[in-house]
């Protein structure tokens, strides 16, 4: 199983709203990521666990809150949106945080705000 | 610190065609490189990568990069391309000896293969 599972693949929420992005993968990784990607832009960097720790937040807003309830599953809470947030967001894993290891990508909750 | 340029933000090419998309980078240390391709309203793929050993590398589809240090480069090169490549590609770079796997990447190329 080479596959790292995003869920929902769509999700319209208003700015009130809380939801949350799911992600899982069964490949035994101990290093997960979120990105977000904005149309026609590269995937940026937003949060980095390790070993079910965060290892780094690359400055996000409190609007979104990660979690990593164990080392299968990575969270992304989501609260108060605002409209810019809308985006792809992007789970990735990867064998460990060394900057050799290949990142593994789910194929990304598009997520809108309105 | 690390950044990635791909001139190109589009490459139109007529199937069976070789392609080149270009990367370039800066960095004050040793890099790792990466390829990445994303199909329309899907995630990301790597394509190949670079860590080490011949600066020549090849995919299963046919691509192939190479690593050259001193013009700081990693183009991706394909001798004949398919329909079935129309994708976004991204290069990708890391730093060596880096703590974190934190992937810089470079803007994008959109290669679309005409018939």
């Amino acid at each position: 199983d080479t596959e790292v599972t995003q869920t929902p693949k769509h999700l319209v929420m208003g700015m009130t709203n809380k939801k949350s992005l799911k992600c899982e993968q069964h490949m035994g990784h101990r290093a997960m990521y979120w990105y977000k990607q904005k149309a026609k832009k590269p995937p940026e960097l937003m949060f980095v666990y390790s070993y079910e720790k965060l290892s780094i937040n690359e400055s996000v807003p409190s609007r979104f809150s990660p979690e990593c309830p164990n080392s299968s599953l990575l969270n992304l809470h989501l609260h108060a949106l605002q409209p810019e947030d809308s985006a792809l967001y992007l789970c990735a894993s990867s064998l460990d945080i060394g900057p050799e290891a290949e990142a593994f990508f789910g194929q990304g909750t598009r997520l809108t705000v309105v | 610190a690390q950044s990635v340029t791909q001139l190109d933000s589009q490459v139109p090419v007529f199937e069976e065609a070789p392609v080149e998309l270009r990367c370039n980078y800066s960095s004050s240390v040793s890099v790792y490189l990466f390829w990445y391709v994303q199909y329309p309203n899907q995630g990301l793929q790597l394509l190949l990568k670079y860590l080490s050993g011949s600066t020549l590398v090849e995919s299963i589809n046919g691509f192939e990069a190479e690593f050259n240090k001193s013009q700081t480069s990693f183009h991706l090169r394909k001798p004949s391309v398919h329909i079935s490549d129309t994708a976004e590609y991204f290069c990708a770079v890391t730093s060596y000896g880096g703590a974190t796997n934190k992937l810089i990447f470079g803007t994008g190329t959109l290669l679309a293969v005409q018939p």
